[in-house]
């Protein structure tokens, strides 16, 4: 089971891109990489999912390296209400069934 | 798209007492199910997960079990409530949204235990 590392905490200011950077050094050939979002007393959304190299969706775009170890979510001028906890998760596709696991998660905070 | 019902949204027990929590899913059919919990605000700890009726795996030894007598319905109870089993209980469904599978979360139950 890929475990994945993510920096604790991040901050930035409006309207700069941010680039939160995930590692998962033993992904599984059948893993997908998603990416979730959460706010206080809500339970996680998810923002883009991928398998290797780049996908872009109307809110952000994930990239992912050739040997697909790490994964890096961008989003494009943050706002204020980017402000959350942004998790990284490594797993299998639904027809493959399993358990899926979440690390500690980035906490963004987005600065006027 | 799917929809996760979870109840109750709060509630405060008292050690020793039992519990349940209910969670349903609307919009789709033979899902996963996950029961997570989340203390003091940050990480998901995964309890439990269910690939079918009857079919449950715990990932945490603790005094929480889970059923799912129904396709869309996951439950997760206790006998006695202990200090250490306050937090955020979340219920989450995948299937495979988009082709791939996404996660949805129910919008949690915040217990309190004193």
């Amino acid at each position: 089971l890929a475990k994945t590392t993510q920096p604790i905490s991040m901050d930035s200011y409006e309207g700069q891109e941010v680039n939160i950077t995930c590692s998962h050094n033993n992904i599984a050939t059948n893993d997908y990489i998603t990416w979730y979002q959460q706010f206080p007393s809500q339970g996680p959304r998810f923002i883009i999912q991928g398998y290797k190299t780049k996908v872009t969706n109307e809110v952000a775009s994930l990239f992912i390296p050739a040997d697909r170890k790490s994964s890096t979510l961008s989003l494009p001028r943050v706002s204020l209400s980017d402000t959350a906890v942004y998790y990284c998760l490594v797993g299998a596709l639904y027809n493959q069934g399993g358990k899926l696991i979440f690390g500690q998660g980035t906490e963004l905070s987005v600065k006027p | 798209s799917q929809t996760i019902h979870q109840w109750p949204a709060t509630l405060v027990q008292p050690v020793g007492s039992p519990l349940s929590l209910e969670c349903t899913v609307e919009g789709t059919s033979n899902p996963n199910l996950y029961w997570y919990r989340q203390a003091a605000g940050r990480g998901l700890q995964l309890l439990f997960y269910s690939v079918g009726i009857g079919q449950i795996s715990s990932e945490v030894p603790q005094n929480l079990s889970a059923s799912r007598p129904q396709d869309r319905q996951f439950i997760l109870s206790s006998k006695k409530l202990l200090l250490s089993d306050s937090g955020f209980y979340l219920c989450a469904s995948l299937t495979g949204g988009r082709g791939t599978g996404e996660l949805f979360f129910g919008e949690g139950s915040r217990l309190t235990v004193l």
